[in-house]
């Protein structure tokens, strides 16, 4: 079974500029969460989408980030702009859904460094 | 929001020796779960526990779900330097089952 792809590995950008990162979950997996990790802390939640809807962003700085997962399957998460405290690892993560049991699985993620 | 607090936020031991990683919250969860992670890779799930009270044992392993099912325990045996890592709790809530992280502990276990 394939796992959570992500792209790019790793991402070198100057403040103010824009930025993408990509997800694919892993098949069948309705639940899509994007982290965001500084190094040595854990995982904070930026956004949770079930299919295509979003079902939360509370923690999600929508003035500079915004997330997308058309038809309900690859995500793309954009920075723009992007601030120094931007740098971080971005982790997306799948999981089956809404049982109960919600075993997420990783992507290796995306290390992001703003100059 | 519900927040994990996980003691210690490091530990360096030597093979050999047991450990105990802590993690608590004042809110119930409907699962928690722990995830191991290595430098420049995603967290990878270890165990889930669901129902208060559980203990499960993974090899060296021993986690426990309190209770009230707010806090949990992780207990190694015997710690390897291949058990070196960051351990992640993650609680399991809400009606749309966010997964939240603790800030983890980072254990170095020296040869």
């Amino acid at each position: 079974e394939a796992g959570v792809a992500q792209s790019p590995r790793y991402k070198i950008i100057e403040k103010r500029q824009s930025v993408a990162f990509w997800c694919n979950p892993i098949s069948g997996h309705a639940t899509l969460y994007w982290y965001q990790q500084i190094l040595g802390q854990g995982p904070k939640l930026l956004i949770q989408f079930q299919n295509n809807g979003v079902v939360d962003d509370s923690q999600l700085p929508k003035d500079r980030f915004s997330a997308e997962r058309l038809k309900g399957v690859d995500s793309t998460l954009k920075i723009q702009p992007a601030k120094l405290e931007d740098s971080a690892v971005y982790l997306c993560a799948s999981s089956l859904g809404p049982t109960g049991n919600t075993e997420a699985f990783f992507g290796q993620g995306t290390r992001l460094t703003v100059v | 929001t519900q927040l994990l607090e996980q003691s210690p936020q490091f530990l360096s031991i030597q093979e050999g020796e047991n450990l105990t990683v802590y993690c608590n919250s004042s809110s119930v969860f409907s699962s928690l779960q722990w995830y191991r992670q290595e430098p420049g890779e995603g967290p990878v799930l270890l165990v889930t526990v669901v129902t208060g009270g559980e203990v499960k044992k993974l090899k060296r392993l021993t986690f426990q779900f309190g209770d009230a099912r707010k806090d949990s325990s992780l207990h190694i045996t015997a710690a390897q330097p291949g058990d070196t890592g960051l351990y992640l709790c993650a609680g399991s809530g809400g009606s749309n089952y966010k997964l939240t992280f603790g800030k983890g502990t980072l254990l170095t276990v020296n040869p």
